[in-house]
């Protein structure tokens, strides 16, 4: 069964570091990864997916992901962290072709000043 | 463009009362899907619709139907409610299957007394 795992509930950075969101996947065939990120009471945004190709993966609000296949990761990363990043933070694996997404069960992001 | 729309925002009801939660996207997209969000679980899906006419369980179905009311529109309706379906629906759609990413209603906070 395809899967991911987010090992951390909750992340705490100051604003202005490296922000860093761990990601495992655990799929049969290629890996289709996507991340997700979500303000309060709000829906889900699209951050940027792994489809094929380079493994460094460039999304919106200066996030960027590393593909690793020998770590089975795919950590979302931020050089220098903003305020209004403070969110939850999804990671998610395409689990067929029909596009289901299968979630892990999120990362609160949590940036002070 | 709106997006991905969905009515109601909130809603209370009382255990065995039934109620429909309507989705619409404008984006001519072919799949939509139907999501429920619990603390610490992430979203699992309880029904998709791959094209307009079909409609399929994800893993989550049991207590919930679907309808695809047309290329536009995918509801979802609870029987009869339980306070175990007290949760936050998100409705998504995506131009097809593979590949594609989702893209996220805002979402239907329901409790169920």
């Amino acid at each position: 069964a395809q899967s991911v795992a987010q090992p951390e509930d909750q992340v705490n950075v100051a604003e202005g570091n490296p922000l860093t969101v761990k990601c495992t996947y655990s799929v049969s065939g290629n890996p289709y990864l996507f991340w997700y990120v979500q303000y309060p009471n709000r829906g889900l945004q699209f951050l940027l997916k792994y489809i094929t190709g380079d493994n460094l993966v460039k999304g919106s609000y200066g996030f960027e992901a590393e593909f690793n296949k020998s770590q089975t990761s795919f950590h979302l990363k931020k050089p220098s962290a903003l305020v209004s990043d403070s969110a939850l933070y999804f990671c998610a694996v395409q689990t067929d072709s029909w596009g289901k997404l299968q979630f892990g069960a999120g990362t609160q992001v949590v940036v002070t000043p | 463009n709106a997006g991905v729309t969905q009515t109601p925002k909130f809603q209370v009801l009382k255990t065995g009362q039934s109620m429909t939660l309507q989705c619409a996207q404008d984006m001519n997209h072919n799949s939509m899907y139907w999501y429920r969000q619990d603390p610490g679980m992430g979203l699992r899906l309880i029904y998709y619709s791959a094209s307009e006419g079909t409609t399929d369980k994800g893993e989550v179905p049991n207590g919930y139907n679907v309808s695809r009311l047309n290329k536009r529109e995918f509801s979802l309706r609870l029987e009869s409610a339980a306070p175990s379906q007290t949760s936050v629906y998100f409705c998504a759609s995506s131009p097809s299957g593979r590949y594609n990413e989702q893209f996220f209603g805002p979402g239907t906070r329901l409790t169920v007394l």
